[in-house]
């Protein structure tokens, strides 16, 4: 059973550009969570998401983020016009969401640098 | 905000156990207390979690006082591969995010 998948595992972008990051959760999940975790610091929750739902995006950024888990395909999170404070390594994470418990299962990670 | 408290750092000898205390004495009767590590530039490892009996896994014991206010993670036979920053989490009734806190950096030495 293949764990949390993201690619690209590391991105370059120039500011102003726009990063997409993906993340396939384990089979037989649907439920997607990502996490940012800036230089030295400790992660952060940004959004949690079911098939074509948001379910919490209380972390999120207001402006330039987004994300979506569309019914087929893998979970996109995607920053436009992105600028060097966005650099940071980005987990995704995903859940079986069993009845009153919350394990999650994270991904290796996408490390953003915005030149 | 965390709502768990752990010391900075610790040191343990390969092949000892680790003991990582961890306190949450604002708990709520039906939230769990998560054990996660990240070693160094990986993402974060589920380890085990607890609601109010002692529990263990092939990775861990995790041993939870009476009164559920404090938790010790126990890593029987500590290896190099254990060093990793370890996080304590109480799961947050009604909410699905984990919320990390600075965590406890455990370095095994040889």
């Amino acid at each position: 059973n293949a764990g949390v998948m993201q690619n690209p595992r590391h991105l370059v972008r120039r500011r102003g550009q726009e990063a997409r990051l993906r993340c396939s959760p384990m089979k037989g999940h649907s439920h997607v969570y990502w996490y940012r975790q800036l230089p030295e610091e400790g992660l952060k929750f940004m959004v949690y998401l079911q098939k074509e739902n948001i379910i919490d995006e209380s972390g999120m950024p207001k402006e330039r983020f987004s994300a979506e888990f569309p019914k087929e395909g893998p979970s996109i999170l995607r920053i436009q016009q992105v600028v060097r404070g966005d650099s940071a390594a980005y987990f995704c994470a995903s859940s079986p969401r069993v009845a009153g418990k919350n394990i999650q299962y994270f991904g290796a990670g996408t490390r953003l640098s915005v030149l | 905000d965390a709502k768990t408290t752990q010391p900075p750092s610790m040191d343990c000898a390969e092949g000892r156990a680790a003991n990582l205390p961890c306190n949450h004495s604002t708990i709520s009767g039906n939230e769990y207390v998560y054990w996660y590590r990240q070693i160094h530039s990986q993402g974060p490892q589920y380890i085990i979690h607890g609601l109010k009996n002692n529990e263990t896994n092939e990775m861990a014991s995790l041993i939870i006082t009476e009164d559920r206010k404090s938790s010790t993670l126990i890593l029987p036979h500590a290896t190099l591969r254990d060093t990793a920053v370890y996080y304590c989490i109480d799961h947050q009734g009604g909410s699905e995010k984990l919320v990390f806190g600075k965590g406890m950096k455990l370095t095994v030495n040889p």
